[in-house]
This record gives structure tokens, C-alpha cells and sequence, in this order.
């Protein structure tokens, strides 16, 4: 069966110190994966989706960056983290490949990673 | 823009039922999805409908009207378990899921 992880669950890290969450796939190959931010009372917005290795795609401009060096790794970044950055952070994948390449099917989403930036 | 609108919070007694709507407004239309997010934790999928009517999942049941841009979530025989979020989201012309705010379930035994 297929399983997502990502890590940390929790960290809590100064304004201006780097990021890095990761996310991996098991037990299926070349998976769409997307990174999404729930800030406290707004929907998920997303950050990041990739349909291949080294297939970036950003839908918000903004101090994060996401690679993908390996198929079923997704890794989330920053250089220095802002104050806004905080938030609930969910890695997801699914298997279908849509006619935009997004995918159509429902999201399998990672444990989620609570960032507190202060 | 687009534009997902659900209810903020609702309150229902254990034993009850409830219904959870959500209007959309997208460029487009692919489906329609709910997702339920206890506190905490990552979304999980209920249900999925692309076509008008309602789809029964157990105590869950997923109603659409792609003419009124309006889908509901019903829960029968409320559990405390149930207290959670429930996300509507709707998959639009570019294949982008557009996501609602989340209604805040609150059981009350």
C-alpha cells in the first residue's frame, strides 16, 4: 500500500533562519506531489507542485522554494523564514495525471508540519 | 476570482443530523470534493462528485447541483468523532483544486 511521511511534525525557528520540510512517497512511482500552507481559519493554499523529477511548478510568488531529486521526494525550502511563513504545512500526493498534468483523483496528504516562526 | 464560500462553524447534538453546504464559483468545473480535518491533523477524503445528485457513504452522504454551483455534506447518526473541519473543494477548468475555508463542526452530547 501507499504511504506518504513528512517531517518534522513541529518546529518553531527564528525570522530569518533557513527551512527545510521533507516529504516522501512509498509504495507507488512517479506520483504528483504538491505542498500546501493552511494558515488558522483559511483554506489550503498551494505552494508547490511537481509532476517528475526536477518539475517544479510555483503558484505563489514568494520566499520558498521546492525541489524534487528523487521521485517520490519532495522537499520544501527557505533561506530565511518571515514571520508569515508560520503555519500548518502538508505535503500531498496523488495518482492520476490529469489533462494539465495536475491530476484529477483525491489527495493523499502527508501528517503535516506545524511551523512557528518568531 | 474564484470562490468557495462554506459556513464558519456549526453546532449539532450527537445522535443528530447535519448538513454542511458549500457555493462555488470557479472557472470551470471538475468535480467537487469534501475532506474532513480533525484538529491537528492532515485532511482526509470523504467524497467526490462530478455529477448532479447524491452520492450515499454510509452516515455520509454528498449532494451536487452543477447548475446552482451548490453541494452539501449530510452526516446522519452524529458521533463526537465527527467533531472536526470539513473542507469543500472544487477541481476547476485547469485542473487546480480551489479549497473552501473549512466548516468547524462542533458535537455537543
Amino acid at each position: 500500500s501507499q504511504t506518504i511521511h513528512q517531517w518534522p511534525a513541529t518546529l518553531v525557528q527564528p525570522v530569518g533562519s533557513p527551512l527545510s520540510l521533507e516529504c516522501t512517497v512509498e509504495g507507488t512511482s512517479n506520483p504528483n506531489l504538491y505542498w500546501y500552507r493552511q494558515a488558522a481559519g483559511r483554506g489550503l493554499q498551494l505552494l508547490f507542485y511537481s509532476v517528475g523529477i526536477g518539475q517544479i511548478s510555483s503558484e505563489v510568488p514568494q520566499n520558498l522554494s521546492a525541489s524534487r531529486p528523487q521521485d517520490r521526494q519532495f522537499i520544501l525550502s527557505s533561506k530565511k523564514l518571515l514571520l508569515s511563513d508560520s503555519g500548518f504545512y502538508l505535503c500531498a500526493w496523488n495518482p492520476l495525471t490529469g489533462l494539465a498534468g495536475i491530476g484529477t483523483g483525491e489527495l493523499f496528504f502527508g501528517e503535516g508540519s506545524r511551523l512557528t516562526v518568531l | 476570482g474564484q470562490n468557495i464560500d462554506q459556513p464558519t462553524e456549526m453546532t449539532a447534538t450527537e445522535g443528530a443530523i447535519v448538513q454542511i453546504n458549500c457555493t462555488y464559483q470557479t472557472s470551470g468545473f471538475n468535480g467537487l470534493f469534501w475532506y474532513q480535518q480533525h484538529a491537528g491533523e492532515a485532511p482526509t477524503f470523504l467524497s467526490y462528485n462530478v455529477l448532479d445528485g447524491l452520492e450515499e457513504k454510509g452516515r455520509f452522504s454528498s449532494f451536487l447541483s452543477r447548475s446552482k454551483g451548490y453541494s452539501y455534506l449530510l452526516l446522519k447518526e452524529l458521533q463526537m468523532k465527527d467533531s472536526a473541519s470539513y473542507l469543500c473543494a472544487v477541481l476547476d477548468s485547469n485542473y487546480q483544486l480551489i479549497w473552501g475555508a473549512g466548516t468547524k463542526l462542533i458535537i455537543k452530547p
